[in-house]
C-alpha cells in the first residue's frame, strides 16, 4: 500500500528543545517537501529536496533543518532557534522530471505544540 | 506581490449553485498547475490538474489562461460536501501554494 507517512500525528515539545518530525514515502518519488500551516493560513514552504543528498531552503527555513540521506526519507528538525514553532507541519512528495513537478501527495501531518 | 494569489473568501453559496474561483500567478514561464482541496485540520488532497486545454471532471472544470496568467476552478451544482478550502498550486521545481479560497455551501 503506497503512500507517504508522517509521524507522530501529535507532538508536544518544551521550549528550548529540538524535535524531529518523520516523513517516509514508498512511492519512489524524487522530490519531497516540508510545509508549515498556521490556523487560517496557507501553506508556507520550509525546505524541499529534488534528489537524494540535496535540498534547498524554502521561504521560512530559519530555525529548521533537514536531511535527505535516503530517497524515501526526509526528516525535519525544528530547532530551539525557531521562535514560534507551534503549527501544523505537512510533508509531501512528487515525481520530478523534465524541469517540472507532477502533482504532490501529502502525509497526514504532524501537529506540533510547544508547551 | 505573492507568486500565487487567491481570494481567501469565504464564498457562501446555496446548494445547487455554480461557483468559480480564480488564482493568479506571477511567473509567465510556469507550466504546471493543480487544484487541491483541504478539509479542516486535514492534509490537502489533489482535486485536479490544470491543462492548457482545460480539464473537466464531473461537476468540476479547471481552466488555464496563459495570456492573463490565471487559472480557474468552476464547481457546478454545489453540494454540502463541497464545503472546504480550495488551494491553487503552481509547480516549477518546487510547489508554490496560494493562500486558499474557502467555500461554504449552505442548505
Amino acid at each position: 500500500d503506497g503512500g507517504i507517512t508522517q509521524s507522530p500525528k501529535y507532538l508536544f515539545r518544551k521550549e528550548g528543545q529540538n524535535v524531529t518530525l518523520s516523513c517516509e514515502q514508498n512511492l519512489n518519488h524524487d522530490a519531497m517537501y516540508w510545509y508549515r500551516q498556521d490556523p487560517g493560513q496557507g501553506l508556507r514552504l520550509i525546505y524541499y529536496s529534488q534528489i537524494v543528498n540535496d535540498f534547498q531552503k524554502g521561504d521560512i527555513a530559519e530555525g529548521y533543518s533537514v536531511s535527505r540521506e535516503k530517497k524515501e526519507s526526509f526528516p525535519l528538525t525544528v530547532t530551539s532557534a525557531q521562535k514560534n514553532p507551534t503549527a501544523f507541519y505537512l510533508c509531501a512528495s512528487s515525481i520530478r522530471g523534465q524541469g517540472r513537478n507532477t502533482e504532490a501527495f501529502f502525509g497526514q501531518g504532524t501537529r506540533l505544540t510547544v508547551v | 506581490r505573492k507568486e500565487v494569489e487567491q481570494d481567501p473568501g469565504p464564498f457562501n453559496v446555496p446548494e445547487g449553485a455554480t461557483v468559480a474561483f480564480n488564482c493568479t500567478y506571477s511567473n509567465s514561464a510556469s507550466q504546471s498547475f493543480f487544484w487541491y482541496r483541504q478539509d479542516c485540520r486535514k492534509e490537502p488532497k489533489l482535486l485536479m490538474s490544470v491543462y492548457s486545454s482545460g480539464n473537466e471532471d464531473g461537476r468540476f472544470t479547471a481552466q488555464l489562461n496563459r495570456a492573463s496568467q490565471y487559472i480557474s476552478l468552476l464547481i457546478r451544482d454545489s453540494k454540502l460536501s463541497d464545503s472546504a478550502t480550495y488551494l491553487c498550486v503552481e509547480a516549477r521545481g518546487k510547489l508554490i501554494f496560494g493562500q486558499g479560497t474557502t467555500l461554504q455551501v449552505k442548505p
